[in-house]
């Protein structure tokens, strides 16, 4: 069964410093989201991208991230210039539609295992 | 705006007992629900989802839930419950597959022998 994968699994970085998350979707996929976990919180929604661009984002998601996909198979998340509350689960996830970009289309959002950032 | 409640943080419960995870939602449209399980220290796997159709809801590992529209429900039951269903389980709403996920605060279940 395809799957949504994750590296690396755990980051440790020091503050200030740049990260880079990457997921590789599953690959008939348009659709790609990334979503974070602090520990012992809710997972919460930082941005959606669609036809290489993005197409939905949250507060979270402000000008220390951005996201890329740079090849047909990766979809990376990077934050420039980490902050302590940084530290958290990002998860990726994908999804299906159509090619006629129907965002009615009903399907699934598969999510990766998680990339567990740690800002010391 | 969509928002989920689950009213119960963590529910203990015994080996081969029945169980309820409640679940409300608020839209002013239609959505879609899903339930997510988390298994400690992994992913997100789904559960079961309600798209349309048909109010009960049948999911992996004998889960199921029912769409009740009047009340805003969507609670997840289990008429007996393993060691294996151990986890954290989140209710979502979602107006699409392409619309981002909102997510409720989870319940942690756990089972006791």
């Amino acid at each position: 069964e395809p799957e949504v994968t994750q590296t690396p699994s755990h980051q440790v970085t020091q503050m200030g410093q740049e990260v880079i998350l990457r997921c590789v979707p599953i690959s008939n996929h348009l659709y790609f989201y990334w979503y974070r976990q602090i520990l012992g919180q809710k997972v919460e929604f930082l941005v959606s991208f669609y036809n290489n661009e993005i197409s939905e984002k949250s507060e979270i998601f402000d000008d220390q991230f951005s996201v890329e996909r740079p090849d047909g198979s990766n979809f990376t998340l990077k934050i420039r210039s980490t902050k302590l509350e940084d530290s958290a689960m990002y998860f990726c996830a994908s999804s299906g539609g159509s090619g006629l970009a129907d965002i009615q289309i009903t399907d699934t959002q598969y999510f990766g295992p998680g990339t567990r950032l740690t800002v010391l | 705006a969509q928002s989920v409640t689950q009213l119960d943080s963590q529910v203990p419960v015994f080996e081969e007992a029945p169980v309820e995870l409640r679940c409300n939602y608020s839209s002013s449209v239609s959505v879609y629900l899903f339930w997510y399980v988390q298994y400690p220290n992994q992913g997100l796997q789904l559960l079961l989802k309600y798209l349309s159709g048909s109010t009960l809801v049948k999911g992996i590992n004998g889960f199921e839930a029912e769409f009740n529209k009047s009340q805003t429900s969507f609670h997840l039951r289990k008429p007996s419950v393993h060691i294996s269903d151990t986890a954290e389980y989140f209710c979502a709403v979602a107006y699409s597959s392409a619309s981002k996920i909102i997510f409720g605060s989870g319940t942690r279940l756990s089972i006791r022998p």
